[in-house]
């Protein structure tokens, strides 16, 4: 059974970094690509960022561009996200999802999808 | 530009039938989605994978009473035997150079 256990949430202030973690467990980790999708108060899903399962290729939401950084460790079958320079629009629970493409060189659907970390960006 | 559209609010009585509709925008009608749900307080849900031929691929342990159909541009949600668990927010997602969401639909069952 795929499990994905995100943690790192919490509060931060504006400008402020946070970095997410997502276990995951349950299928060949290393083999598919893995994203972060977030969902802010009251509001719909949004995707953030993907990475491609063994040559870490990564995509990213405008949003986020060059302040978000998705990455990878195989050996521990976890999925990061580390953020910088947060805004208040940033707050959110973020998502860690499982694409359903076996060896896909980019993301198309999610077919598992993990319980959230909250992240809250607030002086 | 790539676009999904839901209707943002749908009811049906217990019991009932409800079709959800996802519409692609212009010159995407060849693009298959993605289905998923969120239940109030809950992380989303996927339901299935569903082609533009109407072929679809469901999540492991999702009931038959979820099934998908297309017809051009527009993608397809029926739920038979409305459950008081199946009130919840469906998305509809799909796939291009990034990744997008429709604005989702909340169903009531009433």
């Amino acid at each position: 059974e795929v499990e994905l256990l995100e943690s790192g949430g919490g509060l931060v202030q504006p400008g402020g970094s946070l970095r997410l973690s997502c276990a995951a467990s349950g299928f060949t980790f290393s083999r598919y690509v893995m994203s972060w999708v977030r969902q802010a108060p009251g509001k719909g899903l949004e995707w953030v960022s993907s990475i491609t399962g063994r040559d870490g290729t990564t995509f990213y939401a405008d949003s986020v561009k060059g302040r978000f950084t998705i990455s990878r460790d195989n050996s521990k079958n976890t999925l990061f996200l580390q953020m910088n320079n947060l805004r208040a629009e940033d707050t959110a629970i973020y998502y860690c999802a499982k694409d359903g493409h076996y060896g896909s060189g980019s993301p198309f659907y999610f077919d598992s999808w993990g319980q959230g970390t909250l992240v809250t960006v607030s002086s | 530009q790539l676009v999904l559209t839901q209707s943002p609010s749908a009811s049906a009585p217990l019991g009932a039938s409800v079709k959800l509709t996802c519409t692609l925008s212009s010159g995407h009608n060849t693009y298959g989605i993605a289905w998923h749900q969120q239940q109030p307080g809950k992380g989303p849900r996927y339901l299935m994978k569903l082609n533009s031929d109407g072929s679809h691929s469901k999540g492991d342990g999702i009931p038959d009473r979820f099934s998908g159909s297309s017809s051009g541009a527009e993608r397809y949600l029926t739920i038979s035997s409305l459950q008081a668990e199946d009130e919840a927010d469906y998305y509809c997602q799909t796939w291009d150079t990034d990744i997008l969401f429709g604005g989702g639909t909340k169903l009531t069952v009433v």
